[in-house]
């Protein structure tokens, strides 16, 4: 079965830079979630979208920002990159159903390195 | 509030059960949820449980959910190595577009 997609799997940057990292969620989901795993941490909550509108806000920084496009792939921009966001970030997929839970399912992560 | 906790570390035996347990303070909580984490890879949905559910049975793993205490726990019958991994228990806040909030894991060391 089709998982979720993520590029890169590793990414390494230096302090101040820009990066971009991209989801492509499981066929036919609509709704996609990023989280940040800082070393040691455990998943926490940045931004959603269902139907290519965010949905929800969590911890996301101002230097960051993210949109989902009509094929419904995701994308986060990473600017100004500081030392502290080096993490694995996740993105999950789900479908959206009234009545039941829309499972997240997870991609491998990103891996992001700055320097 | 939003909170998920969990205890840090774990260490069985081989053939051993393990039981992993969780607590969480958002009563409206309707879906709990247990991921598995191995060393530098994703997190893999294990299972969900529904808050009217007590239980939930799936092969070696059984969820057993006390609402009225808000504790999760997670049992693995007869533990192997590969098992050996970083547990998440977490839960789906409603009227947050399910966004997941995650407990801190559970580290599971299973030894021969």
């Amino acid at each position: 079965a089709a998982g979720v997609i993520q590029s890169p799997r590793h990414l390494i940057k230096e302090k101040r830079e820009t990066a971009t990292l991209k989801c492509y969620p499981i066929p036919r989901h609509d709704t996609v979630y990023w989280y940040q795993q800082g070393p040691g941490q455990d998943p926490q909550f940045l931004i959603s979208f269902y139907e290519k509108m965010q949905s929800d806000k969590g911890s996301i920084p101002d230097r960051f920002s993210a949109q989902q496009f009509s094929d419904y792939h995701s994308e986060l921009n990473m600017s100004s990159l500081e030392l502290g966001d080096s993490a694995l970030y996740f993105c999950a997929s789900s479908l959206r159903l009234s009545g039941s839970t829309d499972t997240q399912y997870f991609g491998p992560g990103t891996r992001l390195t700055v320097l | 509030g939003e909170d998920v906790e969990q205890s840090l570390f774990l260490s069985v035996r081989e053939g051993d059960s393990s039981v992993i347990n969780c607590t969480y303070t958002d009563s409206s909580s309707t879906y709990l949820y247990w991921y598995k984490q191995e060393p530098g890879a994703g997190l893999q949905l294990l299972t969900y449980i529904f808050s009217n559910m007590d239980m939930k049975q799936d092969q070696r793993l059984t969820v057993l959910l006390n609402k009225k205490d808000k504790h999760l726990s997670l049992r693995i019958a007869d533990t192997q190595t590969g098992d050996s991994a970083i547990y998440f228990c977490a839960e789906s806040i409603p009227g947050g577009y399910n966004k997941l909030i995650f407990g801190a894991g559970t580290r599971l060391a299973v030894h021969p």
